[in-house]
């Protein structure tokens, strides 16, 4: 069974650009969740998803970032514009039913913005 | 609001040595705990979890932790370690409210192995 990717695993962009990182859960998993880990920093929640319905999104940091996940399946994070403090490492995990069963981790997005 | 605290930033042991990393939270309620490994390239694996019942967990690849609640703490041990537990190693506290399951992580720990 695959796990949990993550496309792209590095991302270098300009400050003021637009960048779109993808995650592709587990299959049957409904739930998704974004992390993000600012260097030297704690690994911090961002959002979490149950099928295509935004569960809780009290850790998004400001409406430059839009999460979706269009059908339940894959999920796109999009930052636009970017800024120098959006570098980091955001990490995409999966899990199933509705309570702390095991988040499943992909390997992580490293995105520098410049 | 809840927190988990990772004191060593990074931590050295000899291959064959025992290895304890500490964690300790900041939590209201009775917190759901876990440990989670990073290597080099991978994702985060679950080590174990505590929800309740008895305090000794044990988890995979030989680990296991202790949740002390007068302590606030939920260490992690392991009798002998391999050269292959070198990695970045995370404690973290789930909320047992209702409706979100997201996890509160420590800074981390990274524990390097020498042969």
């Amino acid at each position: 069974e695959a796990g949990v990717t993550q496309f792209p695993s590095h991302s270098v962009i300009e400050k003021g650009q637009t960048v779109t990182l993808r995650c592709d859960p587990i299959s049957g998993h409904d739930n998704l969740y974004w992390y993000r880990r600012v260097m030297g920093k704690e690994i911090k929640f961002l959002l979490h998803f149950v099928k295509e319905s935004k569960q809780d999104e009290s850790g998004m940091p400001n409406n430059r970032f839009l999460a979706e996940r269009t059908g339940g399946t894959y999920s796109t994070l999009k930052v636009q514009p970017a800024e120098l403090e959006d570098s980091g490492v955001y990490f995409c995990a999966s899990s199933q039913g509705l309570h702390y069963n095991e988040q499943f981790f992909g390997p992580g997005t490293r995105l520098t913005v410049l | 609001a809840q927190s988990v605290t990772q004191p060593d930033i990074h931590i050295t042991v000899s291959e064959g040595a025992s290895l304890e990393l500490r964690c300790n939270y900041s939590y209201g309620a009775t917190p759901y705990l876990f440990w989670y490994v990073q290597s080099p390239g991978q994702g985060l694996q679950l080590l174990l979890k505590y929800f309740s019942g008895d305090t000794l967990v044990q988890g995979i690849k030989g680990f296991e932790a202790e949740f002390k609640r007068s302590q606030s703490s939920f260490n992690l041990r392991k009798p002998s370690v391999h050269w292959s537990d070198a990695a970045e190693y995370f404690c973290a506290v789930g909320n047992s409210g209702a409706g979100s399951y997201q996890l509160t992580f420590g800074k981390g720990t990274k524990l390097s192995v020498i042969p």
